[in-house]
């Protein structure tokens, strides 16, 4: 069965810090991944997605950037981080196509001092 | 632009009693449609789903109704307990794209 990994589960952050949030699946091949961020009392915001290695869709613009180096391997980072980065960031993936749901991880609180 | 939406915020409901949850689109190239249950500090785990060759959608105690000429579906839960008490996304993809897009959510308290 396919099972994705989201860490850190929180993290606490001084603004202008870098940042590195990781995500991996399992027991899939080629999925389409997904960042989103949930800022407080909002609804689900997609930042990036990817259909494959190195392919990688902004949504919107910020001073964060994705990166997938491997099939199952999705990174968010930023080089500083701005109070507003503050929020719950999910990770998900899913197999377009074949309309089957995307499955999220678990989220990381991002929480910008 | 928003094109899912749920605009109601809140909703709280006596257990036992029916829930609806209701959910506008306006995008008419979207064809399948899934409902996310989310409690706090976790990520939304998939709930339901239903395409637009199809009007109704059962699993249990959830039923998903799509009204594609409104633009409008709808997740019910009968009858509703209190385990149910959590935050619903909607959300609608096109056959042609490889996003999803979600609602705001709507949080739903059942009191017992």
């Amino acid at each position: 069965s396919q099972t994705i990994h989201q860490w850190p589960a929180t993290l606490v952050q001084p603004v202008g810090s870098p940042l590195s949030l990781e995500c991996t699946v399992e027991g899939t091949s080629n999925p389409n991944l997904y960042w989103y961020r949930q800022a407080a009392g909002r609804g689900l915001q997609l930042l990036f997605y990817s259909v494959g290695i190195g392919q990688i869709s902004s949504e919107v613009p910020q001073n964060l950037s994705a990166s997938r180096p491997q099939d199952r391997q999705f990174i968010l980072s930023s080089k500083k981080l701005l109070l507003s980065d503050s929020g719950f960031y999910l990770c998900a993936w899913g197999l377009f196509g074949a309309r089957q749901p995307q499955h999220f991880g678990d989220g990381t609180r991002l929480s910008i001092l | 632009d928003q094109q899912v939406k749920q605009n109601s915020p809140s909703l709280s409901v006596q257990e036992g009693r029916i829930s609806i949850l209701n959910c506008d689109y306006t995008n008419s190239m979207f064809d399948y449609f899934l409902w996310y249950k989310k409690y706090p500090a976790e990520g939304p785990t998939f709930l339901i789903s239903i395409s637009s060759i199809k009007d109704k959608n059962e699993d249990g105690r959830f039923t998903v109704f799509l009204n594609k000429s409104a633009k409008h579906l709808s997740l019910h839960i009968v009858p509703s307990q209190p385990g149910d008490s959590a935050v619903y996304f909607c959300a609608a993809s096109a056959t042609t794209g490889n996003q999803f897009y979600f609602g705001t959510g709507t949080s739903l308290t059942v009191i017992p």
